[in-house]
């Protein structure tokens, strides 16, 4: 049973238009979420992350969105820029003993010139 | 500052033989994970260590061992390979408590 879930596998979207990837998950007991960023060949790097206690967090041109009574994350990317081609990892943390990290399958954007 | 570190990149194995794949971070990091990624599949956790000396099983630990061997490392060993363990392998770590988890650049190993 998937826990995080990215539905969409694609996005395309012009440059200089904004960019949302969305991100719902499963397990109410979910406390913090986590934005990552992953070029081929590359590890994932961190984005941007937020709090279940929050419903906003904005790093620069990325903002995401919580909506803990939907279980629905969102990554706004604003302006899109040509290197925010990649693919777009929601995770999503949770106490079992230890923090445990559940990520979903990854959204590929691609930002078009 | 190395952050964390994977070896081997790429490593082709024939079905039955067995490797390690290691991991280290100079973090002071309290936990480790690794991860496969796969097409279409995201990134699944296989084992993960929340401090030394502990381990546990992820999502997909069949066919996987780990041995937290001190507080940076952290490997992952296939004791006979199988080509359904061809797979992108990544390594992270964390401070164990909620914050971002940093990854290895991963693990490229192909089973024939």
């Amino acid at each position: 049973d998937q826990q995080v879930k990215q539905n969409s596998p694609s996005l395309s979207v012009q440059e200089g238009r904004i960019s949302i990837l969305n991100c719902d998950y499963t397990n109410s007991m979910f406390d913090y979420f986590l934005w990552y960023k992953k070029y081929p060949a590359e590890g994932p790097t961190f984005l941007i992350s937020i709090s279940s206690i929050k419903d906003k967090n904005e790093d620069g041109r990325f903002t995401v969105f919580l909506n803990k009574s939907a279980k629905h994350l969102s990554l706004h990317i604003v302006p899109s820029q040509p290197g925010d081609s990649a693919v777009y990892f929601c995770a999503a943390s949770v106490w079992a003993g230890s923090y445990q990290l559940t990520f979903g399958k990854g959204t590929k954007l691609s930002v078009i010139p | 500052n190395a952050g964390v570190t994977q070896t081997p990149k790429f490593q082709v194995l024939k079905t039955g033989q067995s490797m390690t794949l290691q991991c280290a971070q100079d973090m002071n990091h309290n936990s480790m994970y690794w991860y496969r990624q796969d097409p279409g599949m995201g990134l699944r956790l296989i084992y993960y260590s929340a401090s030394e000396g502990t381990t546990d099983k992820g999502e997909v630990p069949n066919g996987y061992n780990v041995s937290r061997l001190n507080k940076r490392e952290f490997s992952l060993r296939l004791e006979s390979a199988a080509p359904s363990q061809t797979s992108v392998y990544f390594c992270a770590s964390r401070t164990g408590e909620n914050t971002e988890a940093f990854f290895g650049q991963g693990t490229r190993l192909t089973v024939v």
